[in-house]
């Protein structure tokens, strides 16, 4: 049980595309998603947390403008990474509660390169 | 702020070794995760460490928290080369709606 699945795993595209990641909780309700960003050889970097049918939280230094997160069914969120440049280029994972307090589900993460 | 720190951060041994992995948090946590990672891929949770003294082992590895040292362990016993990967420890707290603090992570090696 407990199945997170992150879609698609590998995106290469040109610089200025706008890229959508889809996070997917499979057999349970995730009211609460989490997005990372991990760049090589460094520990995992909270972005943003959404809440079903609220506007997505972000940390502070992420650009909300850029990294546009939808959270819009009880089984889906999705980010959009607009105009990407290749410093942009990273591993963008999600992961999935059920509630406020339970433990989170990883996706198997989603690997961006911009040319 | 909530600052969570391994030690080391690089681990090479050999085969048939016993080693330790330290995770220290500044703050009190409700949870204390360790996952391990293999390059290219996700996180694969190991570990849920829920109160002071909580033990739990799974095979070669076994994971221990003192909540009063605000530290947690991972211990490698005989280690194989299969458990080469990254692992890191994370901390949570319920107030903060189970947003999760990672540590730097150890890059284990484990050399035949």
């Amino acid at each position: 049980g407990a199945v997170v699945s992150q879609h698609p795993s590998r995106v290469i595209c040109k610089s200025g595309t706008s890229v959508k990641i889809e996070c997917r909780s499979l057999d349970f309700q995730a009211t609460t998603m989490f997005w990372y960003r991990q760049f090589p050889k460094q520990s995992l970097m909270l972005m943003a947390t959404s809440n079903e049918g609220s506007k997505a939280t972000y940390e502070q230094g992420v650009e909300k403008d850029k990294f546009l997160i939808n959270h819009a069914s009880l089984t889906l969120s999705t980010l959009t990474v607009t105009s990407a440049h290749p410093e942009d280029s990273s591993f963008y994972i999600c992961s999935a509660s059920q509630s406020g307090n339970q433990p989170q589900h990883f996706g198997d993460g989603t690997r961006l390169s911009i040319l | 702020e909530l600052k969570v720190e391994q030690n080391p951060l690089f681990l090479s041994m050999q085969e048939g070794k016993n080693y330790t992995i330290y995770c220290n948090y500044s703050t009190t946590s409700d949870r204390l995760y360790w996952y391990r990672q293999d390059p290219g891929k996700s996180l694969e949770s190991l570990f849920v460490l829920l109160s002071n003294g909580a033990v739990k082992q799974e095979g070669r590895l076994m994971a221990s928290l003192d909540t009063k040292a605000r530290l947690s362990t991972l211990h490698i016993t005989a280690a194989v080369h299969d458990l080469s990967a990254t692992y890191f420890c994370a901390v949570d707290k319920e107030t903060s709606g189970s947003r999760l603090t990672f540590g730097e992570g150890t890059q284990l090696t484990v050399n035949p």
